[in-house]
């Protein structure tokens, strides 16, 4: 099964961009990765998928046009443009291993903590 | 709208189980799967295993299987997880989330803290 790295922390300045990222093992570079949002307190929140060629179906709701992302080789990028205060939260990153519907298991990394400067 | 609500609080002894309950609303529950994550206090996310609410066919993390079992009530749209054998360092908050076909989490529930202590 894949593993998922992150760094443990980033940080930006109000109004900035920030582009956080996910890497996995060596040998699933064709694997799709899950953002999440995890507000401080809060449960988490679906951002997008993203796999090589990009976004993956839809954002999730409310989820602002200032999220993108990208994906390249073993590794998948979240990007935040003109941060907000309400950005600052932890972001994880999640990746289901299995065959179509044919679900086997999940793996999330470490998840970033983002702090807005 | 799409809504997961969980139980309440639990504090339970070492030893003990804990059953967390997970009430959807706003879809038909028997299309979607649905996952349970926990969190320990300080940490990243931890995938506990998937339900099917059409069939109750699961999948659970290898490292609890034995000590977890989840189930459905399709009659009251209702998932359940409940761990056996609690340990200290199952202290944790408990998600759970709907299972989109693609294979993401959403939503999520707003989550249930257990505490396992002595």
């Amino acid at each position: 099964q894949p593993v998922l790295t992150q760094p443990p922390s980033a940080s930006a300045s109000l109004g900035a961009s920030v582009t956080l990222t996910c890497t996995l093992s060596s040998g699933y570079s064709n694997y799709k990765v899950d953002w999440y949002q995890q507000r401080p307190g809060k449960g988490p929140r679906f951002v997008m998928r993203v796999g090589t060629g990009g976004i993956v179906g839809s954002k999730g709701d409310g989820i602002p046009d200032r999220f993108s992302v990208l994906g390249s080789g073993l590794n998948r990028y979240l990007t935040i443009k003109n941060i907000q205060e309400e950005d600052e939260s932890d972001y994880h990153c999640g990746a289901d291993h299995g065959s179509g519907s044919n679900f086997v298991l999940w793996v999330f990394g470490g998840g970033t903590k983002l702090t807005v400067l | 709208q799409v809504q997961l609500v969980q139980s309440g609080a639990e504090v339970k002894k070492p030893g003990a189980s804990v059953k967390v309950s997970c009430k959807a609303s706003g879809y038909t529950f028997t299309s979607y799967g649905i996952s349970w994550v926990r969190q320990a206090p300080g940490q990243g996310l931890e995938w506990m295993g998937w339900i099917s609410a059409y069939n109750g066919n699961t999948n659970y993390a290898q490292k609890l299987q034995g000590r977890v079992t989840m189930t459905t009530d399709t009659s009251t749209s209702t998932a359940y997880m409940e761990l056996r054998s609690l340990r200290s360092d199952d202290t944790a908050v408990y998600y759970c989330a709907r299972v989109l076909l693609p294979g993401w989490f959403d939503p999520w529930g707003q989550g249930t803290l257990v505490t396992v202590s002595s």
